[in-house]
């Protein structure tokens, strides 16, 4: 089992939807997460980090941390078709010493 | 601010050659990540720096090295080039003081193709 869980998708949607984007992880010892998009052929975009649980909200994203669930989630309001990409989720904590982990990606598209 | 910047962007190499990446991170980021990105594997870590020292490092055999300058610029080495190795190498940068509690930012990466 993987350290960290995501359905690589592709996932289709119409702009404008609200786009909800999960991860799944078993180390209960991670406590900082990272969201990334990544286009095509491009290094990853720092979106979102969060340490600990709760939620952060940055324009049009929301990034929420259940640490008791061990699932983390990110929401893209008013979905638009540029924001047509892979997103990452990552993690570490104290027992990672000093690497991320990453899901697997999800591939999303934002139908015009 | 400049971001994270890898050199070269693409590199095309015969098998049994060895390789050198470059990486300078943010301006102030004392922490150089190092990644390998293919289709089947995802993001994998190779090894991290700080303040030139390694401090951790991933399950990658020992053809794969780094090193960190006192400027905090990095370079990581594949000797023995295997088909294998095609990959998008990705470098990260962050302030590193705790390692752990801080935002990492990527460069573009280094696309290396082994023929």
């Amino acid at each position: 089992q993987k350290e960290v869980e995501q359905d690589p998708g592709p996932l289709s949607v119409p702009e404008g939807a609200i786009v909800s984007l999960n991860c799944t992880y078993s180390n209960s010892a991670f406590q900082y997460f990272m969201w990334y998009r990544q286009y095509s052929r491009k290094g990853p975009e720092l979106l979102m980090y969060t340490y600990s649980s709760g939620n952060k909200e940055d324009g049009r994203f929301t990034a929420q941390v259940d640490k008791s669930s061990k699932y983390i989630s990110l929401f893209i309001r008013d979905s638009q078709p540029s924001d047509s990409a892979t997103y990452l989720c990552a993690m570490g904590g104290m027992d990672s010493s000093y690497k991320l982990i990453f899901g697997s990606g999800t591939r999303l598209l934002v139908r015009p | 601010k400049a971001g994270v910047t890898q050199t070269p962007r693409y590199l095309i190499k015969t098998r049994g050659q060895q390789v050198t990446l470059s990486c300078s991170p943010i301006s102030g980021h004392r922490s150089v990540s190092w990644y390998q990105q293919t289709p089947g594997q995802g993001l994998q870590f190779l090894f991290e720096y700080f303040s030139e020292t390694q401090r951790n490092k991933g399950n990658f055999p020992g053809r794969f090295s780094g090193r960190q300058f006192s400027n905090s610029r990095s370079e990581m080495n594949v000797s023995t080039l295997e088909l294998g190795d095609s990959a998008l190498y990705l470098c990260a940068s962050s302030l590193g003081e705790t390692g752990w509690a801080t935002e990492a930012f990527f460069g573009q990466g280094t696309r290396l193709t082994v023929v």
